[in-house]
């Protein structure tokens, strides 16, 4: 199994630029989330969605950023513009269902707005 | 919403001493999660405690959950090396509540 695979790992972009940070979870698993992580803030949910349809995005911190999810093996997460204080580590992870709901998480994508 | 808050925030561990770290929920869970992150690394599952009072044992590692589900500790033995990481757990169902965490370091 490849486990939960982001691309790009690394990202640094200019204050106002668009940002795409995209995800492919484990096959077969039902939930996806997204979080952010900051020495902060810590790890923080942005959005999950189960079956491929957006649950909570309460945890989404304004209008700049989206996620979509178009079918079960990828989603994306977009921010635009990107601001300097979205820099952070934002990692994606699935969990195969609320009865096995252990999250494997990819390894990231490390964002830094200058 | 569900809060989960840990302690302590750091800790130093000589090699070869043991050390617990704390969990605590402001609400009922129904079930208790563990994840190490090593420096420069994402969380990486360890276990999953789900009844009142349980405790599972991975190694060196005992986990516990408390009898009213408010609470679980982490409690490592025998430190090593390879226990240098950031210990955090979380709470909830399938959208977890996640503590700040316990960075660990050792000092050999």
């Amino acid at each position: 199994d490849a486990g939960v695979i982001q691309s790009p790992r690394h990202e640094v972009t200019e204050m106002g630029q668009e940002v795409t940070l995209r995800c492919k979870p484990i096959s077969g698993h039902d939930y996806l989330f997204w979080y952010r992580q900051t020495m902060m803030r810590g790890l923080e949910l942005l959005i999950y969605f189960n079956n491929n349809v957006p649950i909570d995005d309460s945890g989404m911190p304004e209008d700049r950023f989206s996620a979509k999810m178009p079918n079960a093996s990828f989603s994306t997460l977009k921010i635009q513009p990107s601001e300097p204080r979205d820099s952070a580590v934002y990692f994606c992870a699935s969990s195969l269902s609320p009865e096995r709901s252990e999250q494997y998480f990819g390894p990231g994508t490390r964002l830094t707005v200058t | 919403g569900q809060q989960v808050m840990q302690i302590p925030q750091y800790q130093h561990v000589q090699e070869g001493e043991d050390f617990t770290t704390y969990c605590n929920s402001s609400t009922t869970l129904s079930n208790i999660q563990w994840y190490k992150q090593r420096p420069g690394g994402h969380p990486v599952f360890l276990i999953q405690l789900v009844k009142s009072g349980e405790v599972k044992k991975q190694k060196r590692l005992t986990f516990q959950f408390g009898e009213a589900k408010k609470n679980s500790s982490l409690h490592i033995t025998a430190t090593q090396t390879t226990d240098v990481g950031t210990y955090f757990c979380a709470g909830g169902d399938y959208k977890l509540s996640f503590g700040a965490g316990t960075t660990v370091t050792v000092r050999a």
